[in-house]
């Protein structure tokens, strides 16, 4: 079946860090990929997504390339801020299926 | 924007007792209602999916019984938690559709049994 794997956190940096969280995926057909951000005590708020290879998903400054050749979705920010701190989940729906599929998430700390 | 409530934020119940969650759709009509829930620190775990006017369907190794969905409107998906125990409290998030695959998130409900 279809699954999603992210890096294992933490992922610990200082303020105006690059940011890396990888994603890769297996699925049949063409998913749609997403990334979503949980704060602490919160839901769950799409970040972005792409719906096809080469799309470039972005947003307040994170953006995700889908990279069909590598079955990749790796989420990057230039210069990351002390409020990104959160969980990141990475995801994917086939078309055409209703079923979200989550990666297990990785945490973010960024330190000032 | 799409916007999905959840009521209560959070909800402490006695072991035995039960509880209701409401999942609301604020902005637009969810044909589709998902249920999840979420231990500390790991991943979503998708419970059951609901389509308005029908019974919904239930992931393997949930119990029918003790999760009780109604998605009785297309703005509208409970989940009551019945004969709650300690090991039920955790964090329930519901999502929302309409026709397209894109699903919006609920903030969550916190509940603890006690």
């Amino acid at each position: 079946g279809d699954s999603v794997t992210q890096m294992e956190g933490p992922v610990t940096l200082s303020e105006e860090a690059f940011l890396t969280i990888n994603c890769t995926y297996t699925a049949t057909g063409y998913p749609s990929l997403f990334w979503y951000v949980q704060y602490p005590g919160e839901g769950l708020q799409l970040l972005l997504k792409a719906t096809k290879a080469d799309d470039k998903g972005s947003n307040k400054g994170f953006e995700a390339t889908y990279r069909k050749e590598t079955t990749s979705f790796h989420l990057e920010k230039g210069s990351v801020q002390v409020s990104d701190s959160a969980v990141y989940f990475c995801a994917l729906v086939n078309t055409g299926f209703q079923k979200l599929v989550f990666g297990t998430g990785t945490r973010l700390l960024v330190s000032p | 924007g799409a916007v999905v409530s959840q009521h209560p934020s959070w909800v402490i119940c006695k072991s035995g007792t039960s509880v209701k969650i409401e999942c609301r759709s604020l902005d637009f009509q969810a044909t589709t209602m998902f249920w999840y829930r979420q231990f500390p620190k790991q991943s979503l775990m998708l419970m059951a999916t609901s389509n308005e006017g029908s019974k919904a369907t239930y992931e393997q190794g949930v119990e029918k019984d003790k999760f009780l969905i109604n998605h009785a409107s297309l703005t509208l998906s409970t989940l009551t938690v019945t004969s709650a125990h300690p090991e039920d409290s955790s964090f329930y998030i519901c999502s929302a559709k309409e026709d397209s695959y894109e699903q919006y998130f609920g903030p969550g409900t916190r509940l603890t049994v006690t």
